[in-house]
């Protein structure tokens, strides 16, 4: 299965700065690949599918990269950004999940 | 709107068994693919069991392969997961899921299973 291993494990930012997470896949997955966001005891929500397109109106989320290599920037952070962020590759079989990045607010 | 609602967790002893259901609304559930996803406490996110639009084709993952059973009900609008044999690994949040061509684009708000002798 497609490994995906995303960097750092915690980031912590002051608000209005900018986070940069990471997402690498043990292989290819070309464009196939989501951001997830979640805050403790709520379910997981979708920011980012194919990639770089934005599934929130939330404009201060942008998804980069192709193949093995991702981004998610979050260009101006604020409060309630806080939480894990999971990348997941949905190319291949099984769907396969990161082990997230927790982003703390300084 | 999209709304994913489970229901049926709880506190099982190990063996025993356990039903899930995910009651949907706001979207023509009978078009929709449909996952559980589960998340053990303090971990990550992983795939459980995957069901097609129509309930004919269902994969799970290894772990649970011949101990779950996904199925639906489309006339009901509801997404269930019978869970047989469970062991300690099983204690987890399970989400229900609707996919949208791979990945996951509106999740259901969890039902805890624990499982505990």
């Amino acid at each position: 299965e497609i490994v995906m291993t995303q960097s750092p494990d915690t980031l912590s930012v002051s608000p209005g700065e900018r986070a940069t997470l990471s997402c690498r896949a043990s292989q290819s997955v070309f464009s196939n690949l989501a951001w997830y966001h979640q805050k403790p005891g709520q379910a997981p929500r979708l920011l980012i599918y194919r990639s770089s397109t934005r599934a929130t109106a939330q404009g201060r989320f942008s998804g980069s990269g192709s193949g093995t290599e991702f981004t998610l920037t979050i260009s101006s952070l604020q409060s309630e950004d806080s939480g894990v962020y999971y990348c997941q590759q949905y190319n291949d079989w099984p769907r396969t999940f990161g082990q997230g990045t927790k982003v703390e607010i300084k | 709107q999209v709304q994913l609602v489970e229901s049926g967790g709880g506190v099982v002893q190990p063996g025993k068994s356990l039903r899930l259901s995910c009651a949907v609304s706001g979207f023509t559930f009978s078009s929709h693919t449909m996952y559980w996803v589960r998340q053990a406490p303090g971990k990550g996110l992983e795939w459980v069991a995957i069901i097609s639009f129509d309930g004919n084709t269902h994969y799970y993952t290894d772990s649970v392969q011949g101990r779950f059973t996904i199925f639906r009900d489309n006339s009901n609008n509801t997404l269930y997961l019978e869970m047989n044999s469970l062991a300690l690994e099983d204690t987890a949040m399970y989400f229900c899921a609707r996919d949208m061509s791979g990945y996951f684009d509106h999740w259901g708000q969890g039902t805890l299973v624990t499982v505990s002798s």
